[in-house]
């Protein structure tokens, strides 16, 4: 198994520009999510899903679009980049719709995005 | 809302060092507990789990016990090796039921750095 994947591991974008981060499991795994990660600050949820055609806003989802169509991928969309979504995106998936009590989390290696 | 607080850091240690990484939470019900390692260009991994009160997690050397009366999970190794230089994040998980499955809530996390 690959587990989570990511793709691609760095970009830069100018400022307005639209871009697609990539994820993909393949452990069958139901729920996925996305995180992003900023210094000092953790990680933070921006959008889940628990199935494909589900999806659901976490913390911080302004800015962001996701779409579940099939098990495997759950790609995060960036409408108009701004400077503020320079940072790490984590994507991590869980074999379970319900995360039943102490179930784990799977994290893919992360996108660092800066925006200028 | 739910909150997880970890020390300050980051933490300097020599090899063989005692290190204790403080975590505090803050949450409604009974929450499971983790540690997450992440190694320098990599994602997130489980390194250790507590899902009720007074249970002790344990991995690779390192222990957590989740006190409830303290709202605790500290971190704890005995002995660190260079090869436990990474960042930590303590984070917890509502139990499953209504709409918070699957929503990890991180603390800013702690860089750990160990010298030979």
């Amino acid at each position: 198994n690959a587990g989570v994947t990511q793709t691609p591991k760095f970009q830069v974008l100018k400022t307005g520009q639209s871009m697609t981060l990539q994820c993909a499991q393949d452990m069958n795994h139901e729920y996925m999510s996305w995180y992003r990660q900023d210094p000092g600050m953790g990680l933070r949820l921006i959008h889940y899903s628990v199935g494909a055609g589900i999806t659901d806003q976490g913390e911080v989802p302004n800015g962001y679009n996701v779409s579940r169509s099939t098990t495997e991928d759950f790609p995060l969309r960036l409408l108009s980049a701004a400077p503020s979504q320079t940072s790490v995106y984590f994507c991590a998936s869980s074999y379970q719709r319900y995360m039943p009590i102490g179930n784990e989390q799977f994290f893919g290696p992360g996108t660092r995005l800066t925006v200028l | 809302g739910d909150s997880v607080t970890q020390m300050e850091g980051p933490v300097t240690l020599s090899e063989e060092a005692f290190l204790t990484i403080n975590c505090t939470y803050t949450a409604t019900g009974y929450p499971s507990l983790f540690w997450y390692v992440q190694y320098p260009g990599e994602g997130l991994q489980l390194l250790l789990k507590a899902t009720k009160a007074d249970d002790k997690g344990s991995n690779k050397g390192f222990e957590a016990t989740y006190r409830k009366e303290t709202t605790s999970f500290h971190l704890e190794k005995g002995s660190v090796q260079v090869s436990d230089s990474a960042v930590y994040f303590c984070a917890l998980l509502k139990n499953a039921g209504g709409t918070s499955y699957g929503k990890l809530t991180f603390g800013q996390g702690t860089i750990l750095t160990v010298h030979p």
